[in-house]
């Protein structure tokens, strides 16, 4: 079967880093996303993986490795604000999106 | 940027009475539509997939009566929650992939159903 594995919780300082990791098994590979959700909001997106290698966006990177089937999202100096939960999710070879539990992530001053 | 809108954000009702939620891509073409329902504290799970011109395809569990989806244009897909009742309260949510790229999804802002 198809399955996604994040931590459940997680919990930093304002200010440090924190890296949430993602590993998957799933029929075929289209890509790999992050996603942020806000409580009681819709997931807004991240970043998109498809190659191996680390993307860098901001204070947000996202890395993958294809054959480890693993993936992590690094969030450098943390701000409140980033409370939140880390969606990971595996687009398969259908183009359907496989999604993990989300990572709730908890940010203390 | 991509823009998915989607209507309403809340919406009340009486439980018996059918609602209509709307989710539309506002500056790219949409051939395929995903419904979400996310109950709280919990992880999103796909509803169905609507593609346009075509019945959707639901996920095993989901009652295709109860949960009626119509994509009749490449920029709209409605979800229409029929005969609703408390247990069917929950946020609903659409995402749209941009039929140009072909991987790029996005998502609409959530819709929160109350069924009094």
């Amino acid at each position: 079967g198809q399955n996604i594995d994040q931590p459940t919780e997680m919990t930093a300082t304002e200010g440090a880093i924190v890296q949430i990791n993602c590993t998957y098994q799933t029929s075929g590979f289209n890509g790999l996303f992050w996603y942020q959700q806000h409580a009681g909001e819709a997931p807004t997106f991240l970043s998109y993986n498809v190659l191996d290698g680390l993307e860098e966006k901001g204070r947000f990177s996202s890395f993958l490795s294809r054959s480890k089937g693993y993936s992590y999202l690094l969030l450098k100096e943390l701000q409140m604000k980033d409370s939140a939960s880390y969606l990971c999710a595996v687009m398969d070879s259908n183009y359907q999106l496989i999604w993990g539990a989300g990572t709730k992530l908890i940010i203390k001053p | 940027g991509a823009v998915v809108s989607q209507h309403p954000s809340w919406v009340i009702c009486k439980s018996g009475t059918s609602v209509k939620i709307e989710c539309r891509s506002l500056d790219f073409q949409a051939t395929t539509m995903f419904w979400y329902r996310q109950f709280p504290k919990q992880s999103l799970m796909l509803m169905a997939t609507s593609n346009e011109g075509s019945k959707a395809t639901y996920e095993q569990g989901v009652e295709k009566d109860k949960f009626l989806i119509n994509h009749a244009s490449l920029t709209l897909s409605t979800l229409t929650v029929t005969s609703a009742h408390p247990e069917d309260s929950s946020f609903y949510i659409c995402s749209a992939r941009d039929t140009g790229t072909e991987v790029t999804i996005y998502f609409g802002e959530g819709s929160w159903l109350t069924v009094v």
